[in-house]
């Protein structure tokens, strides 16, 4: 079935160390989104990537980094820089244009301890 | 910004009865699209209505469009427990380079 994979499901991250968030695609889309979800708030857009070996910051991507080598793949990395990185992440995808909506993965929950 | 903003926050309703969430906006749009979300879960799309309809709809679900008023309604028709979610409008504003910006959401709870 084609869908769209995050992992892991939940993730730990110690103060001053960097983590990868994964997200694969099987549907062929061009376009992949990470989005930030805080609770009782709406997504804010971290960084997008249309095409292959190129993205975008969005509205929040201080403090994190991507990488888009391959069209399925569009992993997340949450460097120490991020002062407050506690939130549910989610990965989504869709065609080009975006124009029959986003399908999104199930989700990252990455607490610091 | 161009978040659109759901209203109400929450709603709790019975079993059979019908949900309205509306959805409003800032800027021009080429289409508005509504979510759903479980608790602890990603987001499932629900519908999209492109800038130059007015209404659609999806079995239980209607969504009506005022681009004059920048806003939108989505109706959930006869609900049932298993509806109980959070749902989010997401605008595709013009200019945006096809980046879909969403609201806070409308938490609804249907009980049984």
């Amino acid at each position: 079935d084609g869908g769209i994979t995050q992992s892991p499901k939940y993730l730990f991250r110690k103060e001053g160390q960097n983590v990868t968030l994964s997200c694969e695609q099987n549907l062929n889309h061009d376009a992949m989104y990470w989005y930030r979800q805080d609770p009782g708030q709406g997504l804010r857009l971290i960084y997008y990537s249309q095409i292959v070996n190129d993205f975008q910051k969005g509205d929040i991507a201080e403090g994190y980094s991507v990488s888009r080598e391959k069209k399925e793949s569009f992993p997340l990395t949450v460097t120490s820089a991020q002062k407050n990185p506690t939130a549910f992440y989610l990965c989504a995808s869709s065609i080009q244009g975006g124009t029959y909506g986003y399908t999104f993965g199930s989700g990252t929950r990455l607490t610091v301890v | 910004s161009q978040q659109g903003e759901e209203d109400p926050q929450a709603l709790s309703i019975q079993e059979g009865e019908n949900a309205t969430m509306n959805c409003s906006y800032k800027t021009s749009i080429n289409n508005l699209q509504w979510y759903r979300q479980n608790s602890g879960r990603g987001l499932v799309h629900l519908i999209l209505i492109r800038s130059n309809e007015r209404e659609k709809h999806s079995g239980r679900l209607r969504v009506t469009l005022d681009t004059s008023k920048k806003s939108s309604s989505l109706l959930i028709t006869a609900s049932r427990a298993a509806d109980t979610a959070s749902y989010f409008c997401a605008t595709d504003w013009e200019r945006s380079n096809y980046k879909l910006t969403f609201g806070k959401g409308t938490l609804l709870t249907v009980n049984p």
